[in-house]
């Protein structure tokens, strides 16, 4: 067990619709980090968050946001789902979010957009 | 930008045989690298990391050293087991980028 806790572990739903996902880092961890994984992509950076901020952004789509709240949990937020969504979603987190840091991972959220 | 690129799997290896998972990566500066683990249904965790040059890093029987003249980190071990079995993925992470991932590679040991 990491101690990241991601919620809900499967979500089917249509597209157009808009769905949000939860993490909850280990406890003392500050960053928290969203990641994609898709069999034709495979794990793609979207974004990070240090003690509430956005710290870090990659390949997030504009549909896509999410915040870190005072508590440091955190959501991902995803509209207008297109088919191409589908895919398994890890938040990770980490104390400080440097770059030498090891990174712990939720067992992951797995999207189905029909 | 910062990549990784690692073998594609599968592969397949009888238990006890030796095994060798080639990753190398484009970076500017210095950055730490790192292999992951994915066992079926699970998150990844982190199985080793190296963070300078000539670095080894080990665990459960797993090396690879951070060559900084080929640019690799190679994951390497003598004696894989069933348990084994799992996805593996290598990464690199710099000063202000976090983490980016090689696609993995998917090992099966069979006994």
């Amino acid at each position: 067990d990491s101690g990241v806790t991601q919620t809900p572990k499967h979500l089917i739903t249509a597209t157009g619709q808009r769905v949000t996902l939860r993490c909850s880092p280990r406890s003392g961890d500050l960053s928290v980090y969203w990641y994609q994984q898709s069999l034709d992509q495979g794990l793609q950076f979207l974004i990070q968050y240090y003690n509430g901020e956005e710290r870090a952004k990659g390949n997030i789509l504009e549909r896509f946001s999410a915040q870190q709240f005072p508590d440091l949990h955190s959501e991902l937020n995803l509209s207008s789902l297109e088919l191409g969504d589908s895919a398994l979603y890890f938040c990770a987190s980490s104390v400080e979010g440097s770059k030498n840091e090891k990174l712990f991972f939720g067992s992951g959220t797995q999207l189905s957009v029909l | 930008g910062n990549s990784v690129t690692q073998m594609e799997g599968p592969v397949t290896l009888s238990e006890e045989a030796f095994l060798t998972i080639n990753c190398t990566y484009t970076a500017t500066g210095y950055p730490s690298l790192f292999w992951y683990v994915q066992y079926p249904g699970e998150g990844l965790q982190l199985l080793l990391k190296a963070t300078k040059a000539d670095d080894k890093g080990s665990n459960k029987g797993f090396e690879a050293t951070y060559r900084k003249e080929t640019t690799s980190f190679h994951l390497e071990k003598g004696s894989v087991q069933v348990s084994d079995s799992a996805v593996y993925f290598c990464a690199l992470s710099g000063r202000n980028t976090p983490l980016v991932f090689g696609k993995g590679t998917r090992l099966s040991v069979i006994a």
